[in-house]
């Protein structure tokens, strides 16, 4: 059993459009993140959720707007996408925000903008 | 400014050749410093987390270590399936910050 998912995989859209990542998570954790990962392999949070609240929101364009209907699931929708989105998305749980809680993440979805 | 620095970018190693890598962090309030491996394609996997100075943990051929500044990532004997890049990642403030990766190729 996949313990973090992410659909989809692979993402090409045109500029302009906007489009949804979707993530959950069977490990019963209580957080959940979004990173972005760009060419250069350095890994950026972007979100974090503990228990459905937002507790982290780096400097990202509003564009970008995550949801987390419940615990399990943290969803991140783009609006309006831009070529610079292009990047790898990764989502990512862990148990609580304690000090020293391992962060365990999902596949990625590759999100091509042309 | 780089709060976490990983070194070298790349290396490549024959089968059997130990070597170290390298993350150096200047992160203050250290509250646990987490080894990654990643294959192509594929999300970050877990491998270790060190918490204080002095600290080692090993698997099978890997095994890292800490000091108040940097962290090692020693392995011993690789072999082509070691081939992948390590990530290393610092806690602190309630953040994690990633460094960028050694890209590790193991030659048969």
């Amino acid at each position: 059993d996949t313990a973090v998912s992410q659909t989809p995989k692979y993402l090409v859209t045109q500029m302009g459009n906007d489009k949804s990542i979707k993530c959950e998570q069977n490990l019963g954790h209580d957080t959940m993140y979004w990173y972005k990962q760009d060419s250069k392999k350095f890994l950026k949070i972007m979100f974090s959720y503990n228990n459905k609240e937002l507790i982290i929101n780096e400097t990202v364009p509003n564009r970008f707007s995550p949801k987390s209907p419940d615990k399990a699931h943290l969803n991140l929708h783009i609006n309006s996408l831009e070529l610079g989105d292009s990047a790898v998305y990764f989502c990512a749980s862990s148990q609580g925000v304690r000090a020293g809680n391992t962060i365990y993440f999902g596949e990625g979805s590759w999100l091509t903008v042309v | 400014e780089d709060q976490v620095t990983q070194s070298p970018e790349a290396l490549r190693l024959q089968e059997g050749e130990s070597s170290s890598l390298n993350c150096s962090y200047t992160v203050s309030g250290l509250r646990g410093l987490f080894w990654y491996r990643q294959d192509p394609g594929k999300g970050p996997e877990f491998l270790f987390t060190l918490y204080s100075a002095g600290e080692e943990k090993e698997k099978e051929r890997l095994k890292a270590t800490l000091t108040k500044k940097e962290s090692f990532l020693h392995i011993t004997a690789p072999k082509p399936e070691d081939s992948a890049t390590y990530l290393c990642a610092v806690q602190a403030l309630g953040k994690f910050y990633f460094g960028s990766g050694t890209k590790l190729n193991v030659k048969p």
